[in-house]
């Protein structure tokens, strides 16, 4: 079965910096790609940024609103996915999900997580 | 502003047929697959329709999808009080080099 579970959200100050997780399990991870996606509260789904596996490149691509402040990378000995987040501002205060992009399709996200809550706010 | 152009509500008693549209654009909609998510409330997205108009298994039959030129939409026939969720339609987008949604739309069943 696979499994996604978020940790590390939490309440950060406008220009803090927060490193979220992703553990993964129930699939081979070194050979998926992954990303993430967030939800504002009350608000829709924003895709964030994906990394290809390793074998392909291991390359990331990321959404205007987060790129050059936030990086996406992978532990495969860990299988773990993380989101490094700096230079946070209000807009970014979401729930943040970790998916499972179908390498033929990244729209296709087949699997997600339970999401962890992140709150900039002075 | 969403890339993707949804209805932000949709709503039917039960037993209607209900449909959701999408619109976008020839870099996305027009050149990519289309999907559909389904959010329940307090809950993560899930898919409800891959490559246009696929179910996974486990999605009845109920739902279905379509997709032309540059817009799709989500049918729900024979409208159930647990369909009541936000739908969201996403597709990959050669310009931006990502994934985009649609704003969402709510369904209620009245």
């Amino acid at each position: 079965e696979v499994q996604l579970v978020e940790s590390g959200g939490g309440l950060v100050k406008p220009g803090g910096s927060l490193r979220l997780s992703c553990a993964a399990s129930g699939f081979t991870f070194s050979n998926a790609w992954m990303s993430w996606v967030r939800q504002a509260p009350g608000k829709g789904l924003e895709w964030v940024g994906r990394i290809k596996s390793k074998t392909d490149g291991g390359t990331t691509d990321y959404a205007a609103p987060v790129k050059g402040r936030f990086t996406v990378s992978r532990d495969d000995s860990e299988n773990t996915l993380y989101l490094q987040m700096d230079s946070l501002i209000t807009e970014d205060t979401a729930v943040y999900y970790c998916t499972t992009p179908r390498k033929d399709s990244s729209a296709w996200l087949e699997y997600w997580g339970q999401g962890t809550l992140v709150a900039v706010s002075s | 502003q969403s890339v993707l152009t949804q209805p932000p509500s949709a709503s039917g008693t039960p037993g209607q047929r209900v449909t959701i549209s999408c619109s976008g654009s020839s870099s996305n909609i027009g050149s990519y697959y289309v999907y559909w998510y389904q959010q329940l409330p307090g809950t993560a997205p899930k898919v409800l329709i891959y490559r246009n108009d696929q179910r996974p298994s486990g999605v009845p039959d109920r739902f279905s999808g379509s997709k032309s030129g540059t817009s799709a939409s989500l049918a729900i026939s024979g409208l159930r009080s647990e369909d009541e969720a936000d739908y969201y339609c996403a597709a990959w987008d050669d310009s931006l080099t990502g994934v985009v949604f649609g704003g969402g739309t709510k369904l209620t069943v009245l």
